[in-house]
């Protein structure tokens, strides 16, 4: 079945680095890629998607890309703040599947120290 | 506006005692889903509901898990005879309904404790 593996955490950075959160999926057809966010004492949020391969999803600095020949989506920001602290999460959804069933990685945590 | 809120957010229970969780999503929003959150794991999906019909449950681990929808707004989770397993964050989310990929909406999820 569909699946998402993305790097194990935690990941500890200071603050104006460099960061990359690997994820990789198996899926049949061409799903859409997500990745979310978990703020502390927040609930999840949307950060970034892409539906198709070669889409770049952006957002609050953060950036991933659609890879389809190396089935990847793995999220990057190019300097850090202590604000970015959280957990995540990147998902898929199957091409054709019901819009419910979002496939979720098991989480990164990232703590960024000043 | 409001966003998707849960009640309660916490809730002890007891082996073998029937619970139930309830959802409020964002107004307007058609779609519903249900996830389950493990500690140390991401969500994983249970339910999914267009209007008042569970358009997709093939997430339910067991017959003990029973969700509806009775009016198209606000969902009920409900669980039967409960497990020290089912132990979790339960975890609500909405989104506008109707179109093929969209932005789904969470909410702080309810912390269920079987002891």
């Amino acid at each position: 079945g569909d699946s998402v593996t993305q790097m194990e955490g935690p990941v500890t950075l200071s603050e104006e680095a460099f960061l990359t959160i690997n994820c990789t999926y198996t899926a049949t057809g061409y799903p859409s890629l997500f990745w979310y966010v978990q703020y502390p004492g927040e609930g999840l949020q949307l950060l970034l998607k892409a539906t198709k391969a070669d889409d770049k999803g952006s957002n609050k600095g953060f950036e991933a890309t659609y890879r389809k020949e190396t089935t990847s989506f793995h999220l990057e920001k190019g300097s850090v703040q202590v604000s970015d602290s959280a957990v995540y999460f990147c998902a898929l959804m199957g091409y054709g599947g019901s819009q419910g069933n979002l496939i979720f990685g098991k989480g990164t945590k990232l703590s960024v120290k000043p | 506006g409001a966003g998707v809120s849960q009640t309660p957010s916490n809730k002890v229970t007891e082996k073998g005692k029937y619970v139930e969780l309830r959802c409020d999503p964002i107004s307007g929003h058609t779609a519903l889903y249900w996830y389950r959150q493990s500690l140390g794991q991401g969500p994983e999906f249970l339910i999914y509901f267009q209007g008042t019909g569970a358009a997709d449950d093939s997430g339910l681990p067991n017959d003990r898990f029973f969700a509806v929808r009775p009016e198209g707004s606000v969902s009920t989770l409900k669980i039967q005879r409960t497990e020290r397993g089912d132990s979790a964050v339960y975890l609500c989310a909405s989104s506008l309904g109707g179109q093929a990929v969209e932005t789904q909406y969470f909410g702080p999820g309810t912390r269920l404790l079987v002891l």
